[in-house]
């Protein structure tokens, strides 16, 4: 089947710095991908759409310059958390549809904590 | 826009019995699928089974079936035989096909197996 990966899969960080998380699809290619944010207990919350060759679409609420969004190459999206807070500690995951499947298939997420 | 709705936010039931998870949806779309995603302690979403809209004969996986009914936009999964290692939390997710490939997720419900 399909495989996304997310790296890094744990990140401890001190408020003020940014974080880097990738997203990439390992064997199939993916002109866009999802990025979510999950609380505990709760469901998937769709933060921002990732294009290839152009920008993100963020959902309502979420605050474009606080989370930079990169689709570098048709196999890898990355989240930039810029001075983080503790507040953005969360699980981020990431989403990548197969085309010819409609169906989405998910990274093991990462964990982030903002201390 | 798109609603889904799980109304059983946990549930148990003995080890090797049946279970059944309820979601109900809201569109005026016509062509969409529906998934059941299983998401373990690991926190890594497994995709459990897919249903295109536009067939009327339930989907299956092994011990997994739904029960779509699109005139009520209800979309149950079934759980037969149920495992210790089904314990997880379900959500169900809607998609419109082929429009981005953005999901909406239900709230979930946290399924726990009993030995």
């Amino acid at each position: 089947g399909a495989v996304v990966s997310q790296h890094p899969s744990w990140v401890i960080c001190k408020s003020g710095t940014s974080v880097k998380i990738e997203c990439r699809s390992l064997d199939f290619q993916a002109t866009t991908m999802f990025w979510y944010r999950q609380f505990p207990k709760q469901s998937l919350m769709l933060m921002a759409t990732s294009n290839e060759g152009s920008k993100a679409t963020y959902e309502q609420g979420v605050e474009k310059d606080k989370f930079l969004i990169n689709h570098a190459s048709l196999t890898l999206s990355t989240l930039t958390v810029t001075s983080a807070h503790p507040e953005d500690s969360s699980f981020y995951i990431c989403s990548a549809p197969r085309q010819g499947r409609e169906t989405q298939y998910f990274g093991p997420g990462t964990r982030l904590l903002v201390l | 826009a798109q609603t889904v709705t799980q109304s059983q936010p946990e549930m148990s039931v003995q080890e090797a019995e049946t279970v059944t998870l309820s979601c109900t949806y809201d569109t005026s779309e016509n062509n969409y699928y529906l998934f059941w995603y299983k998401q373990p302690p690991s926190r890594q979403m497994i995709l459990v089974i897919r249903q295109e809209a536009y067939k009327q004969q339930n989907a299956t996986e092994n011990r997994f079936s739904v029960n779509f009914q699109k005139a009520a936009k209800s979309f149950s999964l079934k759980i037969s035989d149920s495992q210790l290692g089904d314990t997880a939390m379900y959500f169900c997710a809607f998609m419109i096909r082929g429009i981005g490939n953005m999901l909406t997720f239900g709230g979930g419900t946290r399924l726990m197996v009993k030995p």
